[in-house]
């Protein structure tokens, strides 16, 4: 069984610092990463993929990613009230296979 | 980026009654589409994949009679909860994907479907 693993949370970080999501996954071999953010009865949106080891930066969000440790995390920087959601870590095994999805972290922003 | 459109964003409807929501792919060919429920509070459940042109796939515990996936063109694919009861009441999600390439799957806005 493919899983991915990630705290559900809530993990509470004050406004302006960095907040750190961090995710596992079970299959070695995975080939493609994707962090979704999903508000409050809405539903997921992409906001990073990354592919290759090390770091991958998009104006504040930073994902890095460590294959030998099966490792993968977003940081924000910066953080505003409006980060507050939930974070969905996702992996895709093969390039034909299914994303899966972990269950999320709840980040809460404290103003 | 890529844009799915899920149609309609809302429904309320009454028990026994047959719902039909769209998935469509504005600017990309889907090969794939995908659907999910979520309950509340809770995470998203897989309930199926759809190719196009093929049967689709269902999840375990998620009756194909009960919830029929037409994918008949690579940018549209539909979901029709049969004879819907209060307990299929819930946030239904599709998401669409260009498989083989690796690239992420883009979720449609949602539809939240209420049955009285």
């Amino acid at each position: 069984q493919k899983e991915v693993e990630q705290n559900s949370g809530p993990l509470s970080v004050p406004e302006g610092a960095i907040a750190s999501l961090n995710c596992t996954y079970s299959d070695r071999g995975s080939q493609s990463f994707f962090w979704y953010r999903q508000y409050s009865g809405k539903s997921p949106e992409l906001i990073m993929f990354i592919y290759s080891n090390g770091d991958k930066e998009d104006g504040r969000f930073t994902a890095q990613l460590n294959k030998a440790s099966q490792y993968v995390s977003l940081l924000i920087r910066d953080s505003q009230p409006s980060d507050s959601a939930t974070y969905l870590c996702a992996v895709r095994p093969g390039r034909d296979d299914k994303i899966i999805f972990g269950k999320g972290t709840r980040l809460h922003i404290l103003p | 980026g890529a844009v799915v459109s899920q149609h309609p964003s809302r429904v309320i409807c009454k028990s026994g009654t047959s719902v039909k929501i769209e998935c469509r792919s504005l600017d990309f060919q889907a090969t794939t589409m995908f659907w999910y429920r979520q309950f509340p509070k809770q995470s998203l459940m897989l309930m199926a994949t759809s190719n196009e042109g093929s049967k689709a796939t269902y999840e375990q515990g998620v009756e194909k009679d009960k919830f029929l996936i037409n994918h008949a063109s690579l940018t549209l694919s539909t979901l029709t909860v049969t004879s819907a009861h209060p307990e299929d009441s819930s946030f239904y999600i599709c998401s669409a994907s260009f498989q083989g390439t690796g690239q992420p799957q883009h979720f449609g806005d949602g539809t939240r479907l209420s049955i009285l």
